[in-house]
């Protein structure tokens, strides 16, 4: 299947300063990707859509201004934390879906490996 | 909107014995389901979907998935579990309604899978 790789695996910050999680398509494009955030034993939840060329789409209680998302390419999106806060260290998960023939109809995200967040 | 519910948190199991992790969804519209494998550390893999047709789903590593409309149930099967089968599985459904629900992936809380030799 499609693979989508995510930078950096494990990433520890001091309180106050930023990070940037980046997620690729490696061998498709994808005009769509999807970031979301996994607490330890709970499930994930959808936290924005990242669309290519547009502004990203937040669910309902994401700050916009924490959490900034940009899709510069077809095939990189990047989640920036700012000023992270020990609240916010989580495992950050992003998926893609196949932009070619993908529609709705294929149904399949594919996802990256994650991004371990610890916030000292 | 649509939910999803995963019955048991955590499911401990004897090596080769048969296992059924279970899915239960609510919607307004149609939708389709998954469910995908997480290892340890990991991100998602899936394990197979259902999106129209025979309601008995056949995936990897020998799990196979049964659609049942009328209970919205969306269980999970293996007839012999591997210790290599330990992980975190998780149903999911994606909407087919309009608007801003369309395309979305809504996840279940999970269920441990634990296989003990």
């Amino acid at each position: 299947g499609a693979v989508v790789s995510q930078h950096p695996s494990w990433v520890i910050c001091k309180s106050g300063t930023s990070v940037k999680i980046e997620c690729r398509s490696l061998d498709f494009q994808a005009t769509t990707m999807f970031w979301y955030r996994q607490f330890p034993k709970q499930s994930l939840m959808l936290m924005a859509t990242s669309n290519e060329g547009s502004k990203a789409t937040y669910e309902q209680g994401v700050e916009k201004d924490k959490f900034l998302i940009n899709h510069a390419s077809l095939t990189l999106s990047t989640l920036t934390v700012t000023s992270a806060h020990p609240e916010d260290s989580s495992f950050y998960i992003c998926s893609a879906r196949d932009q070619v023939g993908s529609g709705i109809n294929t149904g399949e995200l594919f996802f990256g490996e994650g991004s371990r967040l610890t916030v000292l | 909107a649509q939910s999803v519910t995963q019955l048991d948190s955590q499911v401990p199991v004897f090596e080769e014995a048969p296992v059924e992790l279970r899915c239960n969804y609510s919607s307004s519209v149609s939708v389709y389901l998954f469910w995908y494998v997480q290892y340890p550390n990991q991100g998602l893999q899936l394990l197979l979907k259902y999106l129209s047709g025979s309601t008995l789903v056949k995936g990897i590593n020998g799990f196979e998935a049964e659609f049942n409309k009328s209970q919205t149930s969306f269980h999970l099967r293996k007839p012999s579990v591997h210790i290599s089968d330990t992980a975190e599985y998780f149903c999911a459904v994606i909407s087919l309604a309009g608007g801003t629900s369309y395309g979305k992936l809504t996840f279940g809380q999970g269920t441990i899978l634990t296989v003990h030799p």
